[in-house]
């Protein structure tokens, strides 16, 4: 079974600064897709980036980008230019690309950003 | 686009009893995902419909849970004989999928159950 972990329960950073949040995920899989989901207290999540897993080239989202390395088994997400709204649990998950559609979500980080 | 939208937000039942949530997914979304969220964990996968067919349950599904959507629209899970250790948030998350394609999923805002 595919496991995610996320060893940073808790991170903060001050505001315009740059924070980076840890994944490490077990698969024996070739190709799958990564996720970062923020988790705001309204506790709606909501997809901040994804990643194809056939592809070398790092996904990036305004100020959000990923550090994907495959053969590590790794994939961080950076926060540029941080905001008070980026304050939430942020979530990594995996998906299969074939059989399950389900995601698997890792323990989460709670980001805190000092004004 | 109105989102998935997830009813009641809040439900406060005692044990033994049974209770039902609602969700509606994105109108065009044809697969729908049920999880379960206990506090300071991620969610975890219970249940996925494709339009009307329940294709996959997880091991945490027991028999006092049921899922359905009986018209590829809205789903509801229903927990029978509610326990203490049931007392979480469920959220609903709908995509659109064919075969190996899925759009990401798109998540409500959650149904918090307590059971005293």
């Amino acid at each position: 079974a595919q496991t995610v972990t996320q060893s940073q329960p808790e991170m903060s950073v001050q505001e315009a600064e740059t924070v980076t949040l840890s994944c490490t995920y077990d698969t024996s899989e070739s190709d799958y897709y990564l996720f970062w989901y923020k988790q705001p207290p309204s506790r709606q999540m909501i997809l901040v980036i994804r990643q194809e897993a056939y592809k070398q080239q790092n996904a990036t989202e305004n100020r959000f980008s990923v550090n994907f390395q495959k053969a590590a088994k790794s994939f961080s997400l950076k926060i540029s230019d941080s905001q008070l709204g980026d304050a939430a649990m942020y979530f990594c998950a995996y998906r299969s690309v074939t059989g399950a559609n389900n995601l698997f979500f890792g323990t989460g980080t709670r980001l805190t950003v000092i004004p | 686009d109105t989102g998935v939208s997830q009813n009641p937000r809040h439900k406060i039942t005692k044990r033994g009893q049974n209770v039902t949530f609602r969700c509606d997914p994105i109108s065009e979304h044809n697969r729908l995902y049920w999880y379960r969220q206990t506090l300071g964990q991620g969610p975890e996968f219970l249940t996925y419909f494709q339009n009307e067919a329940q294709l996959e349950k997880s091991r945490l599904l027991s028999d006092r849970f049921s899922a359905e959507r009986p018209k590829g629209s809205f789903s509801t899970l229903e927990i029978q004989r509610t326990e203490q250790g049931d007392s979480a948030m469920y959220l609903c998350a709908s995509s659109f999928g064919t075969g190996t394609y899925n759009s990401p999923l798109h998540f409500g805002n959650g149904t918090r159950l307590t059971v005293t």
